[in-house]
């Protein structure tokens, strides 16, 4: 167990649908960073939060968007699902002094 | 924008034998930063390199980064084969601490 929290850990959907995944920092961890991966693009950063606040942005579609809580954990929330969105989601967490990401084990979505 | 590569893409060796990943920025990285990914998990911090010319070593795997900061390896000695797994590298790409990973290079360990 990274101490990383995500939930669910399976989401099979169709297509057009909209889904929530969730994910709670390791304790102490301020920034939560979300990850898109698939098998041809590898680990796409989409979004950083930090205690609250949206941090940085990447690759992000319009179509997503997440926040975070002041409990700190984060959701990310992805609708008019495509085909393509079909992928390995990660979110990443770190405390800002110590290097390194903890990962969670990441929600595998599958859009049918 | 900062790219990050890696190469190869993919790697099988006999188990004994060693292994090198490089990767490649096309910016100058305050820190590069590696990551283990076995079959079916989640990507695992390995360690951070932040000064030029820096040798690491952790058991059989050493890391190094470049001079100009733009480029990093890792290399594994007499591989085995809990070594199985891609291997990213990652540099920052704000200064928020995001990271930037590569697309990671599969190992293989065949006994």
């Amino acid at each position: 167990d990274s101490g990383v929290t995500q939930t669910p850990k399976h989401l099979i959907t169709a297509t057009g649908q909209r889904v929530t995944l969730r994910c709670s920092p390791r304790s102490g961890d301020l920034s939560v960073y979300w990850y898109q991966q698939s098998l041809d693009q590898g680990l796409q950063f989409l979004i950083q939060y930090y205690n609250g606040e949206e941090r940085a942005k990447g690759n992000i579609l319009e179509r997503f968007s997440a926040q975070q809580f002041p409990d700190l954990h984060s959701e990310l929330n992805l609708s008019s699902l495509e085909l393509g969105d079909s992928a390995l989601y990660f979110c990443a967490s770190s405390d800002g002094t110590d290097p390194g990401y903890t990962f969670g084990s990441g929600t595998r979505l599958t859009v049918v | 924008g900062q790219q990050v590569m890696q190469i190869p893409q993919y790697q099988h060796v006999q188990e004994g034998e060693d292994f090198t990943t490089y990767c490649n920025s096309s910016t100058t990285l305050s820190n590069i930063q590696w990551y283990k990914q076995r079959p079916g998990g989640h990507p695992v911090f390995l360690i951070q390199l932040v000064k030029s010319g820096e040798v690491k070593k952790q058991k059989r795997l050493t890391f190094q980064f470049g001079e100009a900061k733009k480029n990093s390896s890792l290399h594994i000695t007499a591989t085995q084969t809990t070594d199985v797994g891609t291997y990213f590298c990652a540099g920052p790409l704000y200064s928020g601490y995001a990271l930037n990973f590569g697309k990671g290079t599969s190992l293989l360990v065949t006994p």
